[in-house]
């Protein structure tokens, strides 16, 4: 079945450092892929989205680009903040119709000053 | 602010009681999504109903049970509460199913159990 695959955390970066969480997925078809962050005691916010392959979805300085050969939504930013520090989860929505949105477990990055 | 209201925020009740939660969707959307997300399953899809419809089920415990009404908006109710159903309870809607439409979160209401 479609799966996303989500790299292990606790991520713990220094301020102004680069930042990369990777994802790959497994799905049918050319589902669409979405980042969510999860700030501490709160919900999920959507943070950015791709509907097609070579997409890139930004905001808030986050960038992803979806790449369909190597299956990939890897999500970066070139300078973290403190307030960075949230939960981040990779997911897809199959294209199928059938489905809802299929979550990674999550990457919880900490961003020290 | 995503626009889908959860209510109640906070909850605490003992083992064997029942609850319900409350979701208000985002303005326009008909569909509604429940999620449950704990400490060692992640974020797990319960059920969708669309315009007041059953759409699809997921790892939903025949104990929860959630319908939607002809406003739109749609009720979890969860009943002979166990320990492990201490959980964060999201509420999520988008315009149409799934195939193509975003879905935005409620903040989520916090459940546990005692």
């Amino acid at each position: 079945g479609d799966s996303v695959t989500q790299m292990e955390g606790p991520v713990t970066l220094s301020e102004e450092a680069f930042l990369t969480i990777n994802c790959t997925y497994t799905a049918t078809g050319y589902p669409s892929l979405f980042w969510y962050v999860q700030y501490p005691g709160e919900g999920l916010q959507l943070l950015l989205k791709a509907t097609k392959a070579d997409d890139k979805g930004s905001n808030k300085g986050f960038e992803a680009t979806y790449r369909k050969e190597t299956t990939s939504f890897h999500l970066e930013k070139g300078s973290v903040q403190v307030s960075d520090s949230a939960v981040y989860f990779c997911a897809l929505l199959p294209p199928s119709g059938n489905t809802p949105l299929v979550f990674g477990k999550g990457t919880r990055l900490s961003v020290i000053a | 602010d995503s626009g889908v209201t959860q209510t109640p925020k906070h909850l605490i009740t003992a083992t064997g009681q029942r609850v319900t939660l409350r979701c208000s969707p985002r303005s326009g959307d008909l569909s509604v999504y429940w999620y449950q997300q704990s400490l060692d399953q992640g974020l797990q899809f319960l059920i969708q109903y669309y315009n007041g419809e059953e759409r699809a089920k997921g790892n939903i415990l025949e104990r929860f049970s959630a319908q939607q009404f002809p406003d739109l908006h749609s009720e979890l109710n969860l009943s002979s509460l166990e320990l492990g159903d201490s959980a964060l309870y999201f509420c999520a809607s988008s315009f149409g199913g799934f195939s193509g439409n975003t879905i935005y979160f409620g903040e989520g209401s916090w459940l546990t159990v005692v």
